[in-house]
């Protein structure tokens, strides 16, 4: 049973750039988060989707955006990338009304030039 | 001022020391995680507890609702061990964000 899968792995951009970054929850898993982790720093949450609509968002700008699909993957999009933006971006799912942790992804590390 | 405080934030120990990693959070939550980062990012979650005291293998972790604090302990720490721990508060009511702490890095030595 695969996890939580997101890709790609790593990515490198340039400031005024976009960027889509994808992940897969886990299996019979149907909300998806979205975190933002800087170097040296714990992460920060972006926003959360369930039922194909984002439910819960933290203090991020609207560059900053997402979607979730029908098969319950997900989508996080940013636009006019900064300097600020370089992160590992971490996907995090769990089954609504379950009990259980969530399980995340091994992130993808965002480089801006 | 974070709402969710670690300490302390760098340890090294030697092989086979007991190690505590202290949380201590201002909001009232669910629950609350601990997780392991290892280095390239990948978090594991350890527990999520929300009264009382969990155990899995060498891995204790404790929490005091009323005085906002949960404690990590490894027993019989070994190299493997070493990593980021990270505490996280779930607030619970439909809101999956997790609030973190800044983590902890750990170092076992040989």
């Amino acid at each position: 049973d695969a996890g939580v899968t997101q890709s790609p792995t790593h990515l490198i951009k340039t400031r005024g750039q976009q960027v889509t970054l994808r992940c897969s929850p886990k299996s019979g898993h149907d909300t998806v988060s979205w975190y933002q982790q800087a170097l040296g720093q714990g992460p920060q949450f972006i926003f959360q989707y369930y039922e194909e609509e984002e439910r819960q968002r933290g203090n991020f700008p609207d560059r900053f955006s997402g979607h979730q699909f029908p098969n319950y993957s997900s989508e996080l999009n940013v636009n006019a990338l900064l300097l600020g933006d370089s992160a590992l971006y971490l996907c995090a799912s769990r089954k609504v009304g379950s009990n259980q942790p969530q399980h995340f992804g091994d992130g993808t590390r965002l480089s801006i030039l | 001022k974070n709402e969710v405080e670690q300490s302390p934030q760098n340890l090294t120990a030697q092989e086979g020391e007991f190690i505590t990693i202290n949380c201590s959070y201002s909001v009232g939550i669910s629950a609350l995680h601990w997780l392991q980062q290892h280095p390239g990012g990948g978090i594991v979650s350890l527990f999520m507890l929300s009264s009382g005291k969990k155990k899995h293998g060498r891995l204790i972790a404790t929490i005091n609702i009323q005085e906002k604090h949960s404690s990590l302990h490894i027993t019989a720490s070994h190299p493997r061990d070493s990593a980021v721990y990270i505490c996280a508060a779930f607030l619970g009511g439909g809101a999956d964000g997790l609030t973190f702490g800044k983590g902890t890095h750990l170092i076992i030595q040989p």
